[in-house]
Parts: C-alpha cells; structure tokens; sequence
C-alpha cells in the first residue's frame, strides 16, 4: 500500500519567515495530494491540495509543488503568521471509488514573534 | 457547504460498555464515509471506509467486530466501539467525500472516547 513520510516533525521559524515542509509517497498511482492544517483538539481543515496533472498551485501565502518523478511534494508558507502554528499533514490517495488518503506523520509548525 | 458533524464531542464510559459515535453529512449527499483514529501527538490512522448500503472495508489490523460501521445513509455514517476498553481511549474523526464530486475529504470535528 501507499507510504508517506513527512519531514520534519518540529518546525519552528520565526514571524514573517517561510517554512517549508516536505512529503515524499511510493505509490507512483498517487494522484492526489492534499495538505491538512490541525489545531489542538480540532478537526483537520483542508489547507490546498493539488493534482498530478499540475506541478505547482498556489493560494495567498500558500503554495504546494509536486515532483512526479521523484515522489516527493511540498507546501510552502510565506510570511509566517502566529496563527499558522499547527500540526500540518500532507496526504497521499489514489483518485477513484475508494480515494483513502494516506497521512503523512505531521509536523508541528511554531511560529515565533 | 461541506460541513460535517459528529456526535458527541466527548464520552468518558466505563470498561466493557458499547459507544456509538454518529457522523453527518449536513449540506450534501456523502457516498463515502472514513473513519479514522489518531492518538495524541500522531497521525489520523484510516480504520474503515464505509460506502451507503454496503459493507464497511476495514483497513489491516482493525477488529470488524470490535469497531462496528453502519452507513445506512446517504448523510448518516454510525461507529459503535464494542465491549471498549482504556486501550480504546483516542480522537475518533470521520470524513466524508461528496456523492458525484472528487476526492477532497471533510472531516468532522472528532470524538474524544475516554475509558475508564
């Protein structure tokens, strides 16, 4: 089955910095890639999520790339904001009736004043 | 659009008793419901994939038995933990996809089980 693996587990950058975190999958059938955000005790919220028929997309301060051949995708934050610091989860699936998506491990992301 | 409910928030039980958890499509018809577990300071763990009128496909190393899944509806996906013991104590969360659309997941906000 599909694998995931998230790096890294603990981010911290300071306000205004970027971070970036970095998923790689095995399963070259994968061909969906979303990026959830999660606060203490809440549910997961979609953040961006991106296709294997593009290799970039970008939403504000946001943006996800895709490396197809190499399996691996990111997700960029730009200009850092208290309220980004979260748990953030990349997911892998493979479109179709089931479309079970496969987490990544999480990386806690602080953002510092 | 696209919310998703759960019910209840919370429930602390006594060892060896049944929970049932409710997961709801509120805005929109959900042919596919997931259920999924996550322990503190981990991962969402997929349990189940539960499909309107059919079977749930439990995923490896999860007791059919033990997590029971009815989605008897469109909008309506149950999850009843049987005979639960402390081991069982997590965040239980549901997601559901949207009937026609593609593959984005809603989750709902979670379940926190606690077993005494």
């Amino acid at each position: 089955g599909e694998n995931v693996e998230q790096h890294p587990s603990t981010l911290s950058v300071q306000e205004g910095d970027s971070a970036v975190i970095k998923c790689t999958y095995s399963d070259s059938a994968s061909n969906y890639f979303p990026w959830y955000k999660q606060e203490l005790g809440k549910r997961p919220q979609l953040i961006i999520d991106i296709r294997s028929n593009v290799g970039e997309k970008k939403d504000q301060r946001i943006a996800v790339t895709l490396n197809k051949t190499a399996k691996h995708f990111s997700l960029h934050i730009t200009e850092t904001q208290p309220e980004d610091s979260a748990v953030y989860f990349c997911a892998a699936s493979i479109a179709g009736t089931a479309s079970k998506l496969t987490f990544g491990t999480g990386t806690r992301l602080q953002v510092t004043l | 659009g696209a919310v998703v409910s759960q019910h209840p928030s919370r429930v602390i039980c006594k060892s060896g008793t049944s929970v049932k958890i409710e997961c709801r499509s509120l805005d929109f018809q959900a042919t596919t419901m997931f259920w999924y577990r996550q322990f503190p300071k981990q991962s969402l763990m997929l349990m189940a994939t539960s499909n309107e009128g059919s079977k749930a496909t439990y995923e490896q190393g999860v007791e059919k038995d033990k997590f029971l899944i009815n989605h008897a509806s469109l909008t309506l996906s149950t999850l009843t933990v049987t005979s639960a013991h402390p081991e069982d104590s997590s965040f239980y969360i549901c997601s559901a996809r949207a009937r026609g659309g593609q593959e984005t997941q809603y989750f709902g906000p979670g379940t926190r089980l606690l077993v005494l």
